[in-house]
C-alpha cells in the first residue's frame, strides 16, 4: 500500500490560493488519489478524488502529473473556515482495503 | 440521508468494563471500516471489513474485536478497555473498498479511566 507524505502544517491569509501537496512514490496502477478535510472533533469528509492529470469541483482543484508520484490538491480563496486538517489518501477501489491516512496537513488559514 | 450513525458520541468507562461502540450505515456499503485518532498521529485504522462475515485487521487491532453479521453494522468491541485506548474513534464505510470515498461518522470520543 502507497504511502503518502504531506507538509505537517501551512499557514495562508484569506482569499489567497493554497496548494498543499502529497507525496505517494509507491503508487501502484489502479491506485486513486484522494484529498479529505477534517475539522476538530468531526469525521473526515471527502473532498476530491482523482486518476490522472486535473480534476476540479465546486470546492477544489487536484493536478496530477504524468508520473503520478505526487499529486496537489488546490483550494482557491481560502477564507476562515477552511482551516482544518488534510489528509492525502491513495489506494484502489477494488483491493486497497487497507487505509493509511498519515498525519495530514495542518492549514491554517488567518484574516 | 446516506449517512453513517455511530453511538455513543463520548463515553467514560474504567479499565476492564467491556463496552461496544456502534457504527450503522444506510447506503448499502460493501465497506466498513474503524479508526482512532490521537494527538499528532493523525487517523489509524483498527479493523476493516470488505462484507458481511469478512473482517480484517488495520494497523493497530490489538485489545478491539470487531463483528459484521448484517451489511449495515459494524460495532466495535472492547473486551477489556485500558488508558491507552482512550481516544477518538471514527467508523467509515464505502461502497466497495479502501479507496473509494469514505464516508465517516461523527466520531466517539472515549475515555477509559
Amino acid at each position: 500500500l502507497a504511502k503518502t507524505t504531506q507538509p505537517i502544517s501551512m499557514d495562508s491569509y484569506e482569499g489567497q490560493e493554497v496548494n498543499i501537496t502529497c507525496s505517494h512514490n509507491n503508487i501502484a496502477t489502479n491506485d486513486y488519489i484522494t484529498w479529505y478535510q477534517q475539522f476538530p472533533s468531526q469525521g473526515p469528509r471527502f473532498i476530491i478524488q482523482g486518476y490522472k492529470t486535473k480534476v476540479t469541483n465546486e470546492v477544489a482543484s487536484l493536478f496530477i502529473p504524468a508520473d503520478r508520484k505526487s499529486s496537489t490538491l488546490s483550494l482557491p480563496r481560502v477564507s476562515l473556515s477552511d482551516t482544518a486538517v488534510y489528509y492525502c489518501l491513495v489506494g484502489d477501489h477494488t483491493g486497497g482495503f487497507k487505509t493509511i491516512f498519515g498525519a495530514g496537513t495542518r492549514l491554517f488559514v488567518k484574516a | 440521508e446516506a449517512q453513517v450513525t455511530q453511538n455513543p458520541r463520548y463515553l467514560i468507562t474504567v479499565t476492564g468494563k467491556k463496552l461496544t461502540v456502534t457504527c450503522s450505515q444506510n447506503m448499502n456499503h460493501e465497506y466498513m471500516s474503524w479508526y482512532r485518532q490521537d494527538p499528532g498521529l493523525g487517523l489509524r485504522q483498527i479493523y476493516y471489513s470488505m462484507n458481511v462475515e469478512v473482517t480484517d485487521k488495520g494497523d493497530v487491532p490489538e485489545g478491539y474485536k470487531v463483528s459484521r453479521k448484517e451489511k449495515r453494522n459494524f460495532p466495535l468491541i472492547l473486551e477489556s478497555p485500558s488508558p491507552n485506548q482512550t481516544s477518538l474513534y471514527f467508523c467509515a464505510s464505502s461502497l466497495v473498498g479502501g479507496g473509494e470515498k469514505l464516508f465517516f461518522g461523527s466520531g466517539t470520543q472515549l475515555s477509559v479511566l
